[in-house]
């Protein structure tokens, strides 16, 4: 089945650092990924649509200059969350569609947990 | 925007059957999904159904779409203590790739 791989599972660094996360799609190429974050106990939210090729997609009140993504290849996109402070702290979800298969559902990487001290 | 509502919560006896209701408003929805979360996890897919479709059964595993309600079940027959989780309902709307989900669904499986 398809596989989407996220890397880090879990990240812990200082206020101000700039931090990547990378998701790849590991055996079917994607043109869209998109990013999510989750609150605890709360749902996921759309942060952003990641065009392979193009600009991201953000939604309403995503900082594009706080979260920047990359998707420079069908199969990896990447997150930076840039200058992080403890409220950047959340579950960061990515998720992929497969290109050959308009019809197959997205799917998810294991997600990152990012803490920032 | 569009909306998806599910219960929080929902306990079970192990061995069981669990169901787990969701409803949705966008009336243009193409397809529905159910997804598994464990914690400290990603989500996992369980099932999707088809919007044209009334029923999809998986082994353990029936969706059950009401689209006349715009009301989805996932009923998991024979419920083991594997499946405490969180269950999210999900939504992709007509022309668009992106998922719009439920709040999740915690189940407690009792042994």
């Amino acid at each position: 089945g398809a596989v989407v791989s996220q890397h880090p599972s879990w990240v812990i660094c200082k206020s101000g650092t700039s931090v990547k996360i990378e998701c790849r799609s590991l055996d079917f190429q994607a043109t869209t990924m998109f990013w999510y974050r989750q609150f605890p106990k709360q749902s996921l939210m759309l942060m952003a649509t990641s065009n392979e090729g193009s600009k991201a997609t953000y939604e309403q009140g995503v900082e594009k200059d706080k979260f920047l993504i990359n998707h420079a290849s069908l199969t990896l996109s990447t997150l930076t969350v840039t200058s992080a402070h403890p409220e950047d702290s959340s579950f960061y979800i990515c998720s992929a569609r497969d290109w050959g298969n308009s019809n197959q559902p997205q799917h998810f990487g294991d997600g990152t947990r990012l803490s920032i001290l | 925007g569009e909306d998806v509502e599910q219960s929080l919560f929902l306990s079970v006896r192990e061995g069981d059957s669990s169901v787990i209701n969701c409803t949705y408003t966008d009336s243009s929805s193409t397809y529905l999904y159910w997804y598994k979360q464990e914690p400290g996890a990603g989500l996992q897919l369980l099932t999707y159904i088809f919007s044209n479709m009334d029923m999809k059964q998986d082994q353990r595993l029936t969706v059950l779409l009401n689209k006349k309600d715009k009301h989805l079940s996932l009923r998991i027959a024979d419920t083991q203590t594997g499946d405490s989780a969180i269950y999210f309902c999900a939504e992709r709307g007509a022309g668009s790739y992106q998922l719009t989900f439920g709040k999740g669904t915690k189940l407690s499986v009792i042994p």
